[in-house]
């Protein structure tokens, strides 16, 4: 099984909700991603997991904040976005080096999540 | 870092034919280079990879080749189908070797039309 489940699939908010963007595998992989893909665009890296500790952010604006509840868990915390944040929410997993070395680079990604900022 | 061409960005075939699609990359020290698809309404799914210490692998009706020297990659997609209609990205790590706690850079994507 190498599948990566996000939900929901859809989402629109206004720039004053909060909500949250939750991804899950069961692969048993211990380094989970978090990418932001415009239309036409590829994937851009925001936030990386490795051991469930945050190894990775790629200066990402603090409306948006990760959190790793467990190694099977990634959910992404919003609030107060903007309308240029609309865009798909790509969640991927892969195995992880050891304990303070790179995770392996195969990565497999989730459907994403398409958010509506208005 | 790492920096990562890709060309073209749109490739139209006929059913049956061949397509190919190049890549290239800055840092010498990377040694890991995925090719992803991306259907409408999906996330990208890895179709092939290869890695610095071989200069080809072959899947079917896919194959990647790998020149070091030259710093360069390429996608081939033999007897092509309709279901092969899709963006195609290359990519390669950010941080060159090891992969850089696993940062992969993405070319910008070919966007790949079958017709029947």
């Amino acid at each position: 099984d190498t599948e990566v489940t996000q939900t929901p699939k859809h989402l629109v908010m206004g720039m004053t909700n909060k909500k949250s963007l939750k991804c899950e595998q069961h692969m048993g992989h211990r380094a989970m991603y978090w990418y932001k893909q415009k239309a036409k665009k590829p994937p851009e890296l925001m936030f990386v997991y490795s051991y469930e500790k945050l190894s990775i952010n790629e200066s990402v604006p603090s409306r948006f904040s990760p959190e790793c509840p467990n190694s099977s868990l990634l959910n992404l915390h919003l609030h107060a976005l903007q309308p240029e944040d609309s865009a798909l929410y790509l969640c991927a997993s892969s195995q992880a080096g050891s304990r303070g070395g790179a995770p392996k680079n195969i990565q497999y990604f989730g459907a994403g999540t398409r958010l509506s900022v208005l | 870092g790492e920096n990562v061409e890709q060309h073209p960005s749109t490739l139209s075939v006929q059913e049956g034919d061949s397509a190919v699609i190049k890549c290239t990359y800055s840092d010498s020290a990377s040694n890991y280079f995925p090719w992803y698809k991306q259907e409408l309404g999906k996330g990208p799914q890895l179709i092939i990879d290869i890695r610095s210490n071989v200069g080809e692998k072959k899947d079917q009706r896919i194959a990647v080749t790998l020149n070091k020297t030259a710093k360069h990659f390429s996608l081939h997609i033999t007897e092509t189908q309709p279901e092969d209609s899709a963006v195609y990205f290359c990519a390669a790590p950010k941080g060159g070797y090891g992969g850089s706690q696993g940062n992969l850079i993405f070319g910008k994507g070919t966007k790949l039309s079958v017709k029947p």
